[in-house]
C-alpha cells in the first residue's frame, strides 16, 4: 500500500519570498505523483504530476515539483509567492491499476502569503 | 466545455434519512470516485467504478452506496448508517491509461 506525508500543516511567507511544500511518500513500486490545490469551498485542481518521464515537473502557476527516489520525496516549490497562492495543497501517490488509480492523499497544507 | 458536474452545492440532512449526490461527467472517462474530506484528514476514498455496473470499496465505505448505470453518472447515497456524514464530498474521474483524477466542485453535506 502506498501513503504520502506532508511536513507542515500550516505554512506562511511573504510575498515575493520562496515557496516550499513538502511531501514524502512511500510505496512498494514505482508511483504516480500528483500535486493538487484547492481553494475554499472548491473541488481540486491539478498543479503538476510526476509520471517517471523527468524527474523535475513543471506545473501551472509557476510551481515545480522534483521527484528524488533517494529521499522519497516529491517537494512543491515557487520561486516567488503571490497572494492568490493563499490556498491549500494536497500531495497524493497512486500506482496504476489497469490504468485507472486510486490516489492517496497527504493531509493537506495550508498556505498563507503575508502581505 | 467538458467537466464534472456535482449537485447540489450544499446539502442540509435530518438525521436517520438517506440522501443522495449526484455526479456527473462528460469527459467520457471511465472511471469514477467518490473522496471524503473532513478538515485535518485529507481526502478519504469512499468508492470507485472502473466500468459501468461494477464498483468497488474504498477505505470508508460503511454508510454509503453508490451505483453505476450509466458512464456518465456515478451517484452516491449516504444512509441512515453513516454515523457522521457532516463532511465535504468530492467526486473525481480518470480515463484507462490516463494519470491522474478530475475532481467536481464537491458537495457540502451538513447533518441538522
Amino acid at each position: 500500500a502506498q501513503s504520502v506525508t506532508q511536513l507542515g500543516s500550516h505554512v506562511s511567507v511573504s510575498e515575493g519570498a520562496l515557496v516550499l511544500l513538502r511531501c514524502n511518500y512511500s510505496s512498494s513500486v514505482p508511483p504516480y505523483l500528483f500535486w493538487y490545490v484547492q481553494y475554499p469551498n472548491q473541488g481540486l485542481q491539478l498543479l503538476l504530476k510526476y509520471t517517471s518521464a523527468a524527474t523535475l515537473v513543471k506545473g501551472i502557476n509557476g510551481f515545480e515539483a522534483e521527484f528524488k527516489k533517494s529521499e522519497t520525496s516529491f517537494h512543491l516549490t515557487k520561486p516567488s509567492a503571490h497572494m492568490s497562492d493563499a490556498a491549500e495543497y494536497f500531495c497524493a501517490v497512486s500506482v496504476s491499476n489497469f490504468g485507472n488509480e486510486k490516489l492517496t492523499f497527504g493531509t493537506g497544507t495550508r498556505l498563507t502569503i503575508i502581505p | 466545455d467538458g467537466g464534472i458536474t456535482q449537485s447540489p452545492k450544499y446539502l442540509f440532512r435530518k438525521e436517520g434519512q438517506n440522501v443522495t449526490l449526484s455526479c456527473e461527467q462528460n469527459l467520457n472517462h471511465d472511471a469514477m470516485y467518490w473522496y471524503r474530506q473532513d478538515p485535518g484528514q485529507g481526502l478519504r476514498l469512499i468508492y470507485y467504478s472502473q466500468i459501468v455496473n461494477d464498483f468497488q470499496k474504498g477505505d470508508i465505505a460503511e454508510g454509503y452506496s453508490v451505483s453505476r448505470e450509466k458512464k456518465e453518472s456515478f451517484p452516491l447515497t449516504v444512509t441512515s448508517a453513516q454515523k457522521n456524514p457532516t463532511a465535504f464530498y468530492l467526486c473525481a474521474s480518470s480515463r484507462t491509461g490516463g494519470v491522474g483524477a478530475f475532481f467536481g466542485q464537491g458537495t457540502r453535506l451538513t447533518v441538522v
